[in-house]
């Protein structure tokens, strides 16, 4: 059962532009979400974070917007650049489940200049 | 590098052979998890750890293996008599603990090739 769901495998975006990316989740106990962004043969690296009590965190160049009563997150990011190509997790935690973070199965993001 | 290490980057075990894989937390960080990504999957979680305590092992196959938190030194994910479909992507992450934030910080994995 994949409690966290992001189904876009794949986006190609042009430089300049807005990429977002998106992930829905199942279980209403999460209580945080996680964005995280990879490079083959790296582990994950920590992007940016929302808490469950707010709709929208931003960091930069990177928004995450939450929507709790359709389950469903995003991520932005305004302007894309090349370096930004990876492959993005979305992930979800709650603090009565040890904090274990359930991942969803990424997308890969091309930015194109 | 106060960063999460790992090491080996990469091991390559014949069939039946034992794993060791090790992870050193980030500094000031007193809690790990590790974590499993199959090829074509996503990360899956295995086992989280304080020292020299098991905190939740939910996501750990139920035999050969093993993970411990010693008081020195660091983190051990020990499988035994590997299979080939032990062969994946095995990534350490680090964290305050339960009183801190939910954010953990990943090493650069140990990729196990079992032949």
């Amino acid at each position: 059962d994949q409690q966290v769901k992001q189904n876009s495998p794949s986006l190609s975006v042009q430089e300049g532009r807005i990429s977002i990316l998106n992930c829905d989740y199942t279980n209403s106990m999460f209580d945080y979400f996680l964005w995280y962004k990879k490079y083959p043969a790296e582990g994950p690296t920590f992007l940016i974070s929302i808490s469950s009590i707010k709709d929208k965190n931003e960091d930069g160049r990177f928004t995450v917007f939450l929507n709790k009563s359709a389950k469903h997150l995003s991520l932005h990011i305004v302007p894309s650049q090349p370096g930004d190509s990876a492959v993005y997790f979305c992930a979800a935690a709650n603090a009565g489940n040890n904090r274990k973070l359930i991942w969803g199965l990424g997308t890969s993001l091309a930015v194109n200049p | 590098n106060a960063g999460v290490m790992q090491n080996p980057r990469h091991l390559v075990r014949r069939r039946g052979q034992e794993a060791r894989l090790r992870c050193s937390p980030m500094k000031g960080h007193s809690h790990v998890y590790w974590y499993r990504q199959l090829p074509e999957e996503g990360l899956k979680f295995m086992v989280y750890l304080q020292k020299e305590n098991i905190i939740d092992e939910s996501g750990m196959p139920k035999e050969r293996f093993s993970a411990e938190f010693p008081k020195e030194g660091p983190s051990i994910l020990r499988i035994q008599q590997v299979v080939r479909g032990d062969s994946a992507a095995y990534f350490c992450a680090s964290s305050q603990g339960q009183g801190g934030s939910y954010e953990q910080y990943f090493g650069p994995g140990t990729r196990l090739t079992v032949t």
